[in-house]
């Protein structure tokens, strides 16, 4: 089945400790990227990368650092977490993000205590 | 610039058609999607118009697009409890490979 696969769908960290949230798709897409999503937001873009070792900033990328060693796996690490940084994350493929549009994955829900 | 508005919330009763609106600023859009996203699931797309087209039908959906008041609706006919969700327009300009998102309207149908 093509999909988007994020890990975990919870998760409850502490402040200033590292976590990785993994995103793997099995669709060969080139275009990947993260998505938060908070009340009355919307989704805001935190990174995007556009084919494996091209990787650039969206709208709120500071906190987050990305990285895109392999075309299917785009993870999202947060180096430092703050409580700023609770939110609902996705991450999202596509072949064209155009007609196409982006396949996204189930979500992350992350809490920074 | 790019802003992305939506009305957050709409009621409708079964059976009724829904029309969720949206206004964008960003006049280069090239596509405007409509996405669904149910509770504890992520976003699915329903449908997309190119910004050369001023309206779409698929089914029981039918978007309108009018360029010149940079506004986007979807009705959807007949609608049903199923549709209860949260709907976000979007747009994508080319720029960042990104889409930019409104803050989404909860469609509630009662019965």
């Amino acid at each position: 089945e093509a999909q988007v696969t994020q890990n975990p769908r919870y998760l409850i960290t502490v402040t200033g400790k590292k976590l990785t949230v993994t995103c793997s798709q099995n669709m060969n897409h080139e275009y990947m990227s993260w998505y938060r999503q908070d009340p009355g937001l919307g989704l805001r873009q935190i990174y995007y990368s556009m084919n494996v070792e091209v990787t650039d900033k969206g709208d709120v990328p500071e906190g987050y650092k990305v990285s895109r060693k392999e075309k299917r796996n785009f993870p999202l690490i947060l180096e430092s977490p703050s409580p700023n940084q609770t939110s609902l994350y996705f991450c999202a493929s596509s072949l064209s993000p155009t007609a196409r549009g982006y396949t996204f994955g189930s979500g992350t829900r992350l809490t920074v205590v | 610039g790019e802003d992305v508005e939506q009305s957050l919330f709409l009621s409708v009763r079964e059976g009724d058609s829904s029309v969720i609106n949206c206004t964008y600023t960003d006049s280069s859009s090239t596509y405007l999607y409509w996405y669904k996203q149910e509770p504890g699931a992520g976003l699915q797309l329903l449908t997309y118009i190119f910004s050369n087209m001023d309206m779409k039908q698929d089914q029981r959906l039918t978007v309108l697009l009018n360029k010149k008041d940079k506004h986007l609706s979807l009705r959807i006919a007949d609608t049903q409890t199923g549709d209860s969700a949260i709907y976000f327009c979007a747009e994508y300009t080319g720029t960042a490979s990104k889409l930019t998102f409104g803050t989404g309207t909860r469609l509630q149908v009662t019965l």
